[in-house]
């Protein structure tokens, strides 16, 4: 198993509904996560952190970590076409943020 | 403003001509490093510094130099570019190596 992966995507969804973005890690060790957003061309930009079970919200935003799962999720509720960009998930490993590929989420007005 | 500052945004250069892309943080970040984005690869490590005169190789180190002589700057170095090193380059930084990352603008720089 890859050290951080993301592989559903492309995923679309229609403005106003709820779009979920996955990713599963292999190290049992890991403690903190972050979910980033980049849009093409553009650098990632933190939206999420999480560091312990459970979800955390932040407005339209939630991460949910489950840690006997290794996995993270990001759930983007009342999605608009803004949503629309690539999705990182990233932990911390070894000496660096290890990223997944990213899920590109586009949002159909 | 807390930011990270990379320069030149963009650089089109020859092989062979060696050349900086310079990286400053104004957070006073202990941890910095470089990455390089490809289609397909994602992000990937070059090298990081967890603090000054402290530096180490990541994932893909071949072909670039780093130094860290001030807490605040860390410049990415290619000695002899070449076409392989055609990538788009960002430069993070972060209070330590487990927290969260922010990272620069972007350099995308093609060797032709």
């Amino acid at each position: 198993q890859k050290e951080v992966e993301q592989n559903s995507g492309p995923l679309s969804v229609p403005e106003g509904a709820i779009a979920s973005l996955n990713c599963t890690y292999s190290d049992r060790g890991s403690q903190s996560f972050f979910w980033y957003r980049q849009y093409s061309g553009k650098s990632p930009e933190l939206i999420m952190s999480i560091y312990s079970n459970g979800d955390k919200e932040d407005g339209r935003f939630t991460a949910q970590l489950n840690k006997a799962s290794q996995y993270v999720s990001l759930l983007i509720r009342d999605s608009q076409p803004s949503d629309s960009a690539t999705y990182l998930c990233a932990l911390p490993r070894l000496g660096k943020l290890t990223f997944g590929k990213g899920i590109t989420l586009s949002v159909r007005p | 403003e807390a930011q990270v500052t990379q320069n030149p945004r963009y650089l089109i250069t020859v092989t062979g001509k060696k050349l900086t892309v310079t990286c400053s943080q104004n957070m006073n970040h202990e941890y910095m490093s470089w990455y390089r984005q490809d289609p397909g690869l994602g992000l990937r490590q070059i090298y990081y510094s967890m603090n000054v005169e402290v530096t180490d190789k990541g994932d893909v180190p071949e072909g670039y130099k780093v130094s860290r002589k001030e807490k605040r700057n860390f410049p990415l170095i290619l000695e002899s570019p070449s076409p392989n090193q055609t990538s788009l380059y960002f430069c993070a930084s972060s209070f330590y190596m487990n927290t969260e990352a922010f990272f620069g603008q972007g350099t995308r720089l093609t060797v032709v």
